[in-house]
């Protein structure tokens, strides 16, 4: 079964600092990887998402993450954050077939922006 | 166009009360599926489905039942709700595809006392 570990449960970063944010997931074979974020008292939604290509995948509000096979991790990254980016971010690992109908998410990184 | 509409949005039931939380959707997808959050589990999912007449388990699901009988609506039953169900249920759908995007409606926030 796919696993998803995020180690860093909350991140309090400067406006206009660079964020990373980390993910490692499980998964025996090629997984499906997604980042998606949530704000208060809201859904998620997709930031981006792996499932094959170049490593190096770019998503919406200036968002990018890198897929390390060899460290088996998906870490998110902007270079300069805005207020506006304080939120829950979520890592979910999918896949093909039966396990891809079961996206597992990791427990979540609240990100706290410091004017 | 609504997307992914969920009620109720808060509702408090007691220990043994049963409830259905509605999801509907107006997207034409096949797959939605019913998720918890709980503080620092992220999301788990509770069942799902794949078009209508067709569900199945997720990670938890004790304590819940699911039909789906038009490819619109998919909702979640609680028979009898127990405390450890208090949460923020989202229910969420798919177009085509593993690598689809979710869909998630605004989620219904339920305690049970």
């Amino acid at each position: 079964a796919q696993s998803v570990t995020q180690p860093d449960i909350h991140i309090t970063v400067s406006e206009g600092a660079s964020l990373e944010l980390r993910c490692n997931y499980s998964y025996g074979a090629t997984p499906y990887l997604f980042w998606y974020v949530q704000s208060p008292g809201q859904g998620l939604q997709l930031l981006l998402k792996y499932f094959s290509g170049d490593t190096l995948v770019q998503g919406i509000k200036g968002f990018e993450a890198e897929f390390k096979r060899s460290q088996s991790s998906f870490n998110l990254r902007k270079p300069s954050v805005h207020w506006s980016d304080a939120a829950e971010y979520f890592c979910a690992v999918g896949a093909q077939g039966a396990a891809g109908n079961k996206l597992t998410f990791g427990g979540g990184t609240r990100v706290l922006v410091k004017p | 166009n609504a997307g992914v509409t969920q009620t109720p949005k808060f509702q408090v039931l007691k220990t043994g009360q049963s409830m259905t939380l509605q999801c509907a959707q107006d997207m034409n997808h096949e797959y939605m599926s019913w998720y918890r959050q709980d503080p620092g589990m992220g999301l788990r999912l509770i069942h799902y489905s794949v078009g209508a007449g067709i569900t199945d388990q997720g990670e938890v699901p004790n304590g819940y039942n699911v039909s789906r009988s038009t490819t619109e609506d998919f909702p979640l039953r609680l028979l009898s709700a127990a405390p450890s169900q208090t949460s923020v249920y989202f229910c969420a759908t798919r177009g085509q595809g593993y690598t689809g995007e979710l869909f998630f409606g605004e989620g219904s926030r339920l305690t049970v006392l």
